[in-house]
């Protein structure tokens, strides 16, 4: 099976602009959470969706946004950039009510 | 989600086993522990995890002790490639607040030694 894919890779942005990233989970998997990592804040929760609901959320600014789609994949957007947003963006989808995660590599996006 | 309690770093000889610990003394009855590692550059990647009886897959050995408060990650023949940051996480299975979502700590970085 093909493992869980995030596109762009790399991503770099100018402040105030938005930028929307994209996830396509294992094949089967209707489970995809959303996790930003930056070196002070260490991994954190964005936020997760199921069956294209939101079903749980972090503790994120409206920025933050998210969707997914019928086929499973997901999207992730964040609107007016600031420099704090620089971070590498990871996703995990997993099967059914399962916390066993499978990540992708993750976007890694620089805000300038 | 209980809080877990890590060692920052350790490190290990290649070739031997590798007992990474974890304290959870506020771990509720039906929370369980996950471990995941993460290697620099990549996403994280799950490992093992359990509820109350200990488990053993291809990659590890999770001991629980019996009161739940504490556990361990063996890996029991350690290789350069395993040198990573180990996250242990506890966390109820699914439903609620619980839904896909993950609270990582700040972990141990594991440094395996030639």
């Amino acid at each position: 099976k093909a493992g869980v894919t995030q596109t762009p890779r790399y991503l770099i942005k100018t402040r105030g602009q938005q930028v929307t990233l994209s996830c396509s989970p294992i094949s089967g998997h209707r489970s995809v959470s959303w996790y930003q990592q930056t070196p002070g804040q260490g991994l954190q929760f964005l936020f997760e969706y199921f069956s294209e609901t939101q079903r749980n959320k972090g503790n994120f600014p409206g920025r933050f946004s998210g969707r997914q789609f019928s086929n499973s994949r997901s999207e992730m957007n964040v609107s007016t950039l600031e420099l704090g947003d620089s971070a590498l963006y990871l996703c995990a989808s997993s099967a059914w009510d399962s916390n066993e995660q499978f990540f992708g590599p993750g976007t890694r996006l620089t805000v300038l | 989600d209980a809080k877990t309690t890590q060692p920052p770093s350790m490190d290990c000889a290649e070739g031997r086993a590798a007992n990474l610990p974890c304290n959870h003394s506020t771990i509720s009855g039906n929370e369980y522990v996950y471990w995941y590692r993460q290697i620099h550059s990549q996403g994280p990647q799950y490992i093992i995890h359990g509820l109350k009886n200990n488990e053993t897959n291809e990659m590890a050995s999770l001991i629980i002790t019996e009161d739940r408060k504490s556990s361990t990650l063996i890996l029991p023949h350690a290789t350069l490639r395993d040198t990573a940051v180990y996250y242990c996480i506890v966390t109820f299975n699914a439903g609620g607040t619980s839904y896909g979502k993950l609270t990582f700590g700040q972990g141990t970085i594991l440094t395996v030694h030639p």
